[in-house]
């Protein structure tokens, strides 16, 4: 059972639709995320929930919307797809462990969406 | 967070113990290394973390000297299915319910050959 899963695993578009990304997490983890790989490798963190709460948005352009709509699901909304956004899109999960400055817990990672803008 | 330097490639053969080092020089007293692996056509996956001295675990082990100014990954008898990208990240959660912020570097290509 796989334990992030994202729909879908490619995902080809013109420039100018709106297009979304679903993620589902069934490890009963309270953090979810939205990360970035462009085409030379670099893993670049967008979003970060915490109990469907927003904790982190680093610098994203507003066309990008994560909704989620409970803590096992967080959705990427992209509006007026670039031939920039072309890149591989993971989410990931992470149970949080409540203390102040604590160690990172592990992060589980999907399998990726690669999206393509032509 | 604390900026990581680690090679961008490395080449090894089959049966070889490979050893990856990472710099991290403004290590902070609270952060912790971690080691993520990345297979080709999927996502980072955790392989280990440690603060101090020596972690090992069913996959690798993790060197961390006195200073923690680096850090080394050893992968014991490599086969060609270790051929990933391993990244190394340091940092720690500043405050309560703020998630885990992992910064990715450039991580360290590993080809192994038969």
């Amino acid at each position: 059972d796989t334990a992030v899963s994202q729909t879908p695993k490619y995902l080809v578009t013109q420039m100018g639709n709106d297009k979304s990304i679903k993620c589902e997490q069934n490890l009963g983890h309270d953090t979810m995320y939205w990360y970035k790989q462009d085409s030379k490798k670099f893993l670049k963190i967008m979003f970060s929930y915490n109990n469907k709460e927003l904790i982190i948005n680093e610098t994203v352009p507003n066309r990008f919307s994560p909704k989620s709509p409970d803590k096992a699901h967080l959705n990427l909304h992209i509006n007026s797809l670039e031939l920039g956004d072309s890149a591989v899109y993971f989410c990931a999960s992470s149970q949080d462990l409540g203390r102040p400055a604590s160690r990172f817990t592990e992060a589980f990672f999907g399998q990726g969406t690669r999206l393509t803008v032509v | 967070l604390a900026k990581t330097t680690q090679p961008i490639s490395m080449d090894s053969y089959e049966g070889q113990e490979v050893n990856i080092t990472c710099s991290h020089n403004n290590i902070a007293t609270n952060d912790y290394i971690t080691w993520y692996q990345q297979f080709p056509s999927q996502g980072p996956r955790f392989i280990i973390q440690g603060y101090k001295t020596k972690v090992t675990n069913e996959v690798a082990s993790l060197f961390i000297p006195a200073d923690r100014k680096s850090s080394t990954l050893s992968l014991p008898r490599v086969s060609l299915s270790d051929t990933a990208v391993y990244y190394c990240l340091v940092g720690a959660r500043m405050s309560y319910n703020q998630g885990g912020k992992l910064i990715f570097g450039q991580g360290t290509e590993l080809s192994v050959k038969p």
